[in-house]
């Protein structure tokens, strides 16, 4: 069955970076797009970026550029997200998803996430 | 980029009550619109895609309607477990952004 398992929750300094993996089962890797979502304590779900595994080609908001950096390792059929720049309004869940084979931005499989905490 | 709006932003409802949530596009996206159902500690699960399509293994109470810019969320028959906050989303093109947000729950 498709399984999306990320990387342990993180504790981050302000300014830092922070690099979140998502590795890949029981699919195609290279069939799919994957996209990060955020979610802070209390509040609704972000998108963050999207890159195609096949091609590698990535999509991010607006709001992240320049800070956020989503990439593949095809031979490990792992995504990753980096995030630089870490503030304490980055504190969040993070978590990856995978597009439907036809729809990219169509979220079927959620990996279980991973807190990511910006403190001094 | 376009908004997505959702209203309201919270309701409670008795059990047994018909439940509409609304979805609000800023610019049209055709029928790319999907529902999220996310449970309190849970991840999100797709309900509805396509706007009406209704996701393998959920029940047919929830169901989804409209095109264009303006879009609806109807749960026929609120039951305790839908005890939720729901949120829409665009998928035609990136970015995918989602709906604020609308959380239910039982009076």
């Amino acid at each position: 069955q498709v399984q999306l398992v990320q990387s342990g929750a993180e504790v981050k300094k302000p300014g830092a970076s922070v690099k979140v993996s998502c590795k890949a089962s029981g699919h195609t890797f290279t069939s799919y797009g994957f996209s990060w979502v955020r979610q802070a304590p209390g509040q609704g779900l972000e998108w963050m970026g999207w890159i195609s595994a096949y091609h590698g080609n990535t999509d991010y908001a607006q709001k992240l550029q320049g800070r956020l950096t989503v990439t593949t390792d095809r031979a490990t059929s792992t995504v990753y997200m980096e995030l630089r720049g870490l503030t304490p309004d980055d504190t969040a869940v993070y978590f990856c998803a995978r597009g439907h084979i036809s729809a990219a931005g169509l979220f079927e499989y959620w990996g279980q996430g991973t807190l990511v905490i910006v403190s001094s | 980029d376009i908004q997505m709006t959702q209203s309201p932003s919270s309701l409670s409802a008795s059990v047994g009550d018909r439940v509409t949530i609304t979805c609000r596009a800023s610019q049209g996206i055709s029928n790319y619109l999907a529902w999220y159902q996310q449970k309190p500690g849970k991840l999100p699960e797709v309900l509805i895609y396509d706007a009406f399509t209704l996701q393998s293994g959920v029940p047919s109470r929830f169901s989804g309607s409209g095109s264009g810019t303006d879009f609806t969320l109807t749960i026929s028959s609120l039951q305790p477990e839908d005890v939720a906050t729901y949120y829409c989303q665009r998928y035609n093109s990136a970015p995918f952004t989602f709906g604020p947000g609308t959380k239910v729950d039982i009076k």
